[in-house]
């Protein structure tokens, strides 16, 4: 069975410009999540989606970050503008089950770096 | 709030020996569950060990295994036999069920270094 797939590994941009991360989950897998980790941090959850709609995204700074999941698989995490705060890994995380306690499985992630 | 506390930012344990990482939570809920993850140097995420809130029995997957203490709000995961691969960062982690809507709540994380 295939993981969860992102895409770039790597990314530097410098502050202002604009930036855009892709993730294909699991087969199957209706929910997917977004996180942001910081160095040295654990990963902060930015949005999930089931299957095409968003159920919660109360930490996405929503004034530059969007988020969208249009067919219900894959989904895109933009930045507009970007600021030096923005540098982090971006992880996709997918899980099977609707409700809320299926177990999520991690992309390799998108490193950022803002300069 | 949910909280996760891990209180040994890093440890250091050499081939063969046994190692016990640290976790706390903080919550009102009764139905939850608990995970381990290990996050290698590549940094992919991988899930460790899970347990469920409801069940008395310790979880163990191999030379993982779990110390669950509900009362005491206390999940700490040993590793028998440590090997130079489970050199990485774990990171403990909670969820608890909203509807649909779920989060995961992850602790600041331990760095373990398996040593020759």
């Amino acid at each position: 069975e295939a993981g969860v797939a992102q895409s770039p590994r790597y990314k530097i941009i410098e502050k202002r410009q604009s930036v855009a991360f892709w993730c294909n989950p699991i087969s199957g897998h209706a929910t997917l999540y977004w996180y942001q980790q910081i160095l040295g941090q654990g990963p902060k959850l930015l949005i999930q989606f089931q299957n095409n709609g968003v159920v919660d995204d109360s930490q996405l700074p929503k004034d530059r970050f969007s988020a969208e999941r249009l067919k219900g698989v894959d989904s895109t995490l933009k930045i507009q503008p970007a600021k030096l705060e923005d540098s982090a890994v971006y992880l996709c995380a997918s899980s099977l089950a609707l409700g809320s306690l299926g177990t999520q499985y991690f992309g390799p992630g998108t490193r950022l770096l803002v300069l | 709030a949910q909280t996760v506390t891990q209180s040994q930012p890093e440890m250091s344990v050499q081939e063969a020996e046994t190692v016990t990482l640290s976790c706390t939570y903080d919550t009102s809920e009764n139905n939850y569950y608990l995970f381990w993850y290990k996050q290698p140097p590549s940094r992919q995420m991988i899930l460790v060990i899970r347990q469920e809130a409801y069940k008395q029995q310790n979880a163990t997957e191999n030379r993982f295994s779990v110390n669950f203490q509900k009362a005491a709000k206390s999940f700490s995961l040993k590793i028998s036999d440590s090997q130079l691969g489970d050199t990485a960062m774990y990171f403990c982690a909670f969820i608890f069920p909203t509807g649909t809507a779920s989060k995961l709540t992850f602790g600041t994380g331990t760095r373990l270094q398996v040593t020759l």
